[in-house]
């Protein structure tokens, strides 16, 4: 099993522009969540999921949208990109029933 | 008063020493509780869960206590290995979690 898997791993975009970070899973898991962070800030949950269809928002969902058409795939889209969104994001994952998160190895954004 | 609390250090811990730190959270309603590890420029991995029996994982000693809503975390016999961030984790439910900053442990020979 490869866990969860993100693309990319680094970056750059000038402000404005829009792109989709990529996140799959391939452990069957109804739960999947994207989070940034920040130095100093900690982890935050921008959109979650609790199975296919079903989206909803966290604590920091401006400028972000998600879907969830699959079981295995979640991508997160930055409409118009600012440099308040230059951060490191891990996508995770979880079984019903579960403990634990399983993280994505991140994608860090620079927005200049 | 942010959701989870932690003293974010560095904590700076002599090879063999024990090393033990809290954290506090504010929503009386949160549901499980974790330690997450996390080491530099990598993603967070679940080191344990917490429960108010207090549990252990080898030289791991992890304990919640409701009443005072806070968490704690205590490294025994500490190894250079050891030295990385340790997330205060809570779960709001749906697998909804807030983070703490991280207690940033260093192991020094």
């Amino acid at each position: 099993n490869a866990g969860v898997t993100q693309t990319p791993k680094f970056q750059v975009l000038k402000t404005g522009q829009s792109m989709t970070l990529q996140c799959a899973q391939d452990m069957n898991h109804e739960y999947m969540s994207w989070y940034r962070q920040d130095p100093g800030m900690g982890l935050r949950l921008i959109h979650y999921s609790v199975g296919a269809g079903i989206t909803d928002q966290g604590e920091v969902p401006n400028g972000y949208n998600v879907s969830r058409s699959t079981t295995e795939d979640f991508p997160l889209r930055l409409l118009s990109a600012a440099p308040s969104q230059t951060s490191v994001y891990f996508c995770a994952s979880t079984g019903r029933g579960a403990n634990e998160q399983f993280f994505g190895p991140g994608t860090r954004l620079t927005v200049l | 008063r942010k959701e989870v609390e932690q003293d974010p250090g560095p904590f700076n811990v002599p090879e063999g020493a024990t090393v033990a730190f809290n954290c506090t959270y504010s929503n009386s309603a949160s549901q499980s509780f974790f330690w997450y590890r996390q080491d530099c420029r990598k993603e967070p991995k679940l080191l344990m869960s917490v429960y108010s029996s207090g549990n252990e994982d080898g030289r791991f000693t992890a304990q919640l206590n409701r009443a005072s809503q806070y968490i704690s975390l205590l490294i025994r016999d500490s190894k250079l290995s050891d030295s990385a961030t340790y997330l205060c984790v809570v779960n709001r439910g749906n697998n909804r979690l807030a983070f703490g900053k991280g207690n940033q442990v260093v192991v020094i020979p």
